[in-house]
């Protein structure tokens, strides 16, 4: 198992730009989140999904999408990038019915100028 | 989720133990306490999780104390590899709305040779 790939590495956007921040995991995981990681800070939730069809907000969605379709997939749309969204994402996924252990993806390094 | 209170910083000697202290003084009946740790640049790990007994698995021990207040995890003979920064978690464990992790700042582990 590939386990949880995310895509891009690294990214650097303009202000104002628009992108899509992917996630896969292969272990047919129900819950799947995003996280954000600044300097100094611990992660914070974005967005989560219970499953395919089903997406929540988390302590910070603003300025950030989700959508569920498939249950192997969850991307992330930045819609109009801002450089107070410069971070690290981390994408996670865990499985019914302790979701216990949360595995997370290597990370994608996002700067906006 | 109750709060928790690490410290900032330890150091370990290469093959000794180390052992990282966690306060969770406000600490619910029903939530577990979890240990995840993050290698530089890398997405966080789970490591172990606990109600109120102590817990032990391939990587590390989980000691936690009678009134569950307080926790230690136990990397028994620690190598360079587990310098990391190392989350101590207390959440409801499960699904329903209780999903999210919340990470503090986590205590950096430094394993010096």
């Amino acid at each position: 198992n590939a386990g949880v790939t995310q895509t891009p590495k690294f990214q650097v956007l303009k202000t104002g730009q628009s992108m899509t921040l992917q996630c896969a995991q292969d272990m047919n995981h129900e819950y799947m989140s995003w996280y954000r990681q600044d300097p100094g800070m611990g992660l914070r939730l974005i967005h989560y999904s219970v499953g395919a069809g089903i997406t929540d907000q988390g302590e910070v969605p603003n300025g950030y999408n989700v959508s569920r379709s498939t249950t192997e997939d969850f991307p992330l749309r930045l819609l109009s990038a801002a450089p107070s969204q410069t971070s690290v994402y981390f994408c996670a996924s865990s499985s019914f019915p302790s979701y216990n252990e949360q595995f997370f993806g290597p990370g994608t390094r996002l700067t906006v100028l | 989720d109750a709060k928790t209170t690490q410290p900032p910083s330890m150091d370990c000697a290469e093959g000794r133990a180390a052992n990282l202290p966690c306060n969770h003084s406000t600490i619910s009946g029903n939530e577990y306490v979890y240990w995840y740790r993050q290698i530089h640049s890398q997405g966080p790990q789970y490591i172990i999780h606990g109600l109120k007994n102590n817990e032990t698995n391939e990587m590390a021990s989980l000691i936690i104390t009678e009134d569950r207040k307080s926790s230690t995890l136990i990397l028994p003979h620690a190598t360079l590899r587990d310098t990391a920064v190392y989350y101590c978690i207390v959440r409801v464990a499960g699904g329903g709305s209780n999903y999210k992790l919340t990470f503090g700042k986590g205590t950096l582990l430094t394993v010096n040779p």
